[in-house]
């Protein structure tokens, strides 16, 4: 079946502009979270949605960060005034909740020029 | 905070069996322990979870420790495509935080 889609692939932006990435958790998945990976790093929690719960906005870095998930499923995570510091691999995950596994999309990677 | 502690790195000869351990000292009772790991330039795939009985799959098994403040991953039979960062993640309905992981060196 369809796995975790994130769109765009790679995305090329310059410092100041806002962008917006996008991720297609797998059907049904209730669950859907959103990691920040630098160069070489680990993966940054940024935000988690669970059902029609508020959203655990803990992890986004700074105010110029926002995601929302529509209908429970797609869910957009939108970056304002870009910063070069904020390149890096975003990372979307999806899981029916509960102990269920997270499945992995292939990530956007975001380069701020 | 990842609340568990792995090493930053090992090694393991192919056709070798590897075991990657995990501390997960302040575990609560209903907290998963599963593992992913992320090969190259691809996003983290699951691996395995359990909660307190030892749990095989086609993977790699994982032995939980009794009072299940660690864990051991373990490949049997490691290969070239085995070489990754493999994560240890206390797991519960809630956000999920990851440390930074071990990244595992294959030799052939």
């Amino acid at each position: 079946g369809a796995g975790v889609s994130q769109s765009p692939s790679n995305k090329v932006t310059e410092k100041g502009k806002d962008v917006e990435l996008r991720c297609d958790p797998i059907s049904g998945h209730t669950a859907l979270y959103w990691y920040r990976q630098s160069l070489g790093q680990g993966l940054e929690f940024l935000i988690y949605f669970q059902g029609n719960s508020a959203p655990d906005k803990s992890g986004l870095p700074s105010d110029r960060f926002s995601a929302e998930r529509t209908g429970g499923s797609v869910s957009t995570l939108t970056i304002q005034r870009t910063q070069q510091e904020d390149s890096a691999v975003y990372l979307c995950a999806s899981s029916y909740g509960g102990s269920s596994p997270l499945h992995f999309g292939n990530g956007t990677r975001l380069t701020v020029t | 905070d990842a609340k568990t502690t792995q090493p930053n790195s090992m090694e393991s000869n192919e056709e070798e069996p590897v075991h990657l351990p995990c501390n997960h000292s302040t575990i609560s009772g209903t907290d998963y322990i599963h593992w992913y790991r992320q090969l190259p330039s691809q996003g983290p795939e699951y691996v395995i979870h359990g909660l307190t009985s030892n749990v095989n799959n086609r993977m790699a098994s994982l032995a939980i420790a009794e009072d299940r403040k660690s864990s051991t991953l373990i490949l049997h039979r490691a290969t070239l495509r085995d070489a990754a960062v493999y994560y240890c993640i206390r797991y519960r309905d809630d956000k999920i935080i990851f440390g930074k992981g071990t990244r595992l060196h294959i030799l052939p």
